[in-house]
This record gives structure tokens, C-alpha cells and sequence, in this order.
């Protein structure tokens, strides 16, 4: 069966340090990828999808950036946190079909 | 452009009673809708999921939801809750046959706390 790691769970950063969250997926080849941002209040927030080694599409211009290296694994990175950086980040998978599979997410706190 | 409306942000019940959240959606071609749970600090669980067919759909935990393409909505119902149904409900839609990447569009969230 198929299973989607994240890691790290929990983060505490200070303003202006980078920032680097790791997506793995088991079980499945060349997966649809996603990062998904939770802030309160705000609902989920599409950040990135990856439909290839390589190939990134950006929803929301922002310090963040997302690379696909390997066919099953998915970054999300930033070279300088801001406050606003603060939430829950998701990443998220899809076989091709209209169902979307999440990950356990990564609780980001910026200080 | 797709988007979806939940209507209650927080939606307190006590234990046993029947519950419904709310979910409206705009969209001038067909869509899939969703329902998915999150439970505290973990990611979202698929509920149910309307693609075609019936229009009353049945989902894990005893859920169900009933799409009404009129009204555009598709409302989230349990007869009888339980406190450990306490979570935060996504209401999301996508676009029929469009392909996937990223398709899927969420509405704010409605936190449910069951009493006892």
C-alpha cells in the first residue's frame, strides 16, 4: 500500500534561517506532489505541484521554493524564513485519478 | 475559477445529536467534491467523495453527504456524533476530467466540537 512521510514533524526557526521539509512516498511510482500551507484561519493553501522529476508549478509567489529530485520524493525549501512562514505544511500525492492522499504534515513555527 | 464556501467556521454539538456542515461551491463546468477530517496536528483524511452517480454518498465514520448540483452544495451530515468526531471538516472541489495537478481547491475549514 501506499504511504507518504514528511519529515520533520515539529520546527522551530528564527527569522532569516533556511528552511528545508522533505516529502517521501512509498508504494506508488511517479506520483502527482503537492505542498499544501495551513495558516490559521486561512484554510489550505495550494503552494507547489510536481508532476516529474524536475518539472515544479508554482500557485503562490512567495520566499519559498519546491524541488522534485527523485521521482518519489518532494522539498520545499526557503533560503530565508519570515514570520508569515508560520503554519502547517502538508504534502500530498495523487495517482492520477481525482483523490488526493495527505501526509502527516510539518508544524513550522518562525520567531 | 472554482471555489468553495463553508459556511460555519465552528460548529459545537452534543454528543449523540444529529449534525450538518455546510458546503457551497461555485463552478460553471462539472466538478468532484470532497469531505475530508482532520484530526489535531495529523494530516486530512478522505471522508467521502462525489465523482458521479448517486447523488447521496456514503462515506467512513458513519458519514454521508448529498450533492445537490441546484442548490450547489454539498452538505456534510451525521445522525448521531461522537466526541471522538471532534476534528476540523474540509469541504474541497475539483474539476471534472481536467486532469489532477493542482485541481484541488479547499474551502476554510468548520471545526466541530462534540460535548458530552
Amino acid at each position: 500500500s501506499q504511504t507518504i512521510h514528511q519529515w520533520p514533524a515539529t520546527l522551530v526557526q528564527p527569522v532569516g534561517s533556511p528552511l528545508s521539509l522533505e516529502c517521501t512516498v512509498e508504494g506508488t511510482s511517479n506520483p502527482n506532489l503537492y505542498w499544501y500551507r495551513q495558516a490559521a484561519g486561512r484554510g489550505l493553501q495550494l503552494l507547489f505541484y510536481s508532476v516529474g522529476i524536475g518539472q515544479i508549478s508554482s500557485e503562490v509567489p512567495q520566499n519559498l521554493s519546491a524541488s522534485r529530485p527523485q521521482d518519489r520524493q518532494f522539498i520545499l525549501s526557503s533560503k530565508k524564513l519570515l514570520l508569515s512562514d508560520s503554519g502547517f505544511y502538508l504534502c500530498a500525492w495523487d495517482p492520477g485519478s481525482p483523490e488526493w492522499y495527505f501526509g502527516p504534515g510539518t508544524r513550522l513555527t518562525v520567531l | 475559477a472554482q471555489s468553495v464556501t463553508q459556511l460555519d467556521s465552528q460548529v459545537p454539538v452534543f454528543e449523540e445529536a444529529p449534525v450538518e456542515l455546510r458546503c457551497n461551491y461555485s463552478s460553471s463546468v462539472s466538478v468532484y467534491l470532497f469531505w475530508y477530517v482532520q484530526y489535531p496536528n495529523q494530516g486530512l483524511q478522505l471522508l467521502l467523495k462525489y465523482l458521479s452517480g448517486s447523488t447521496l454518498v456514503k462515506g467512513i465514520n458513519g458519514f454521508e453527504a448529498e450533492f445537490n448540483k441546484s442548490q450547489t452544495s454539498f452538505h456534510l451530515r451525521k445522525p448521531s456524533v461522537h466526541i471522538s468526531d471532534t476534528a476540523e471538516y474540509f469541504c474541497a472541489v475539483s474539476v471534472a476530467g481536467r486532469g489532477s495537478q493542482g485541481n484541488l481547491i479547499f474551502g476554510k475549514g468548520t471545526k466541530l466540537s462534540v460535548k458530552p
